[in-house]
């Protein structure tokens, strides 16, 4: 079984801060990084898919880096506003998709 | 949203009983990928099917078993249900082949098992 690591599991911050949280995966055998954001009662989301050694991806305020030796991905957010708030989850991609439990934003007005 | 749509959204079964989980794929999709998620726990994967035929498939037992129809549509059977089946039941749909393996996920179905 393989084993990919979110951390924190949960986070609270005010509006405004910014945040990050971060993927750990193995470091071998590694095809692709996706990040997810998923809301409650929702389809989780694809915010990016990362794939190559020092990528870095950007989306409006959310913003994600890939370092493929080490096995982590971080994912920013910068300036958090309430509409933030979510579960964000990664999932590294080597035979079949492996998920990470995610970590859940909370973003207090 | 993804396009992606499953049914039933909810639905309460007893244990020993047989259930069918549906999902429609995203227009132009041919893969279906289908994803127990437990509470506490990341989606766990359980089968992939393209073509019609299961293409990979994670650590459950043959109780679970699924279909993948001519226009790419799919069903997750669960026999027999025991408690832990209570979960989450996403599915994904893809193109095999397509660019980086993007999944993209339905809002999943709630089952739980008395």
């Amino acid at each position: 079984i393989l084993n990919v690591e979110q951390s924190p599991q949960s986070l609270h911050v005010q509006e405004g801060d910014s945040t990050n949280f971060t993927c750990s995966f193995p470091s071998s055998n590694f095809y692709a990084l996706h990040w997810y954001r998923w809301e409650t009662a929702k389809s989780p989301e694809a915010l990016f898919v990362m794939t190559l050694n020092g990528d870095e991806k950007k989306k409006g305020r959310i913003s994600a880096t890939l370092n493929t030796k080490e096995g982590y991905s971080y994912l920013y957010i910068k300036g958090s506003q309430p509409e933030d708030s979510a579960t964000y989850l990664c999932a590294f991609t080597g035979n079949q998709f492996y998920f990470g439990t995610g970590t859940s934003l909370t973003v207090i007005p | 949203e993804t396009g992606v749509t499953q049914s039933p959204t909810h639905l309460i079964k007893t244990r020993g009983q047989q259930v069918t989980l549906r999902c429609s794929s995203q227009s132009g999709h041919n893969t279906v990928s289908w994803y127990q998620q437990a509470l506490g726990q990341g989606p766990q994967f359980i089968f992939q099917y393209y073509r019609e035929e299961e293409n990979g498939r994670g650590n459950f037992p043959p109780r679970f078993s699924g279909l993948q129809f001519p226009n790419y549509s799919s069903e997750l059977n669960v026999n027999a249900l025991e408690l832990d089946d209570s979960a989450l039941y996403l599915c994904a749909s893809s193109l095999y082949g397509g660019d980086r393996g993007e999944q993209y996920f339905g809002p999943g179905t709630r089952l739980t098992v008395t």
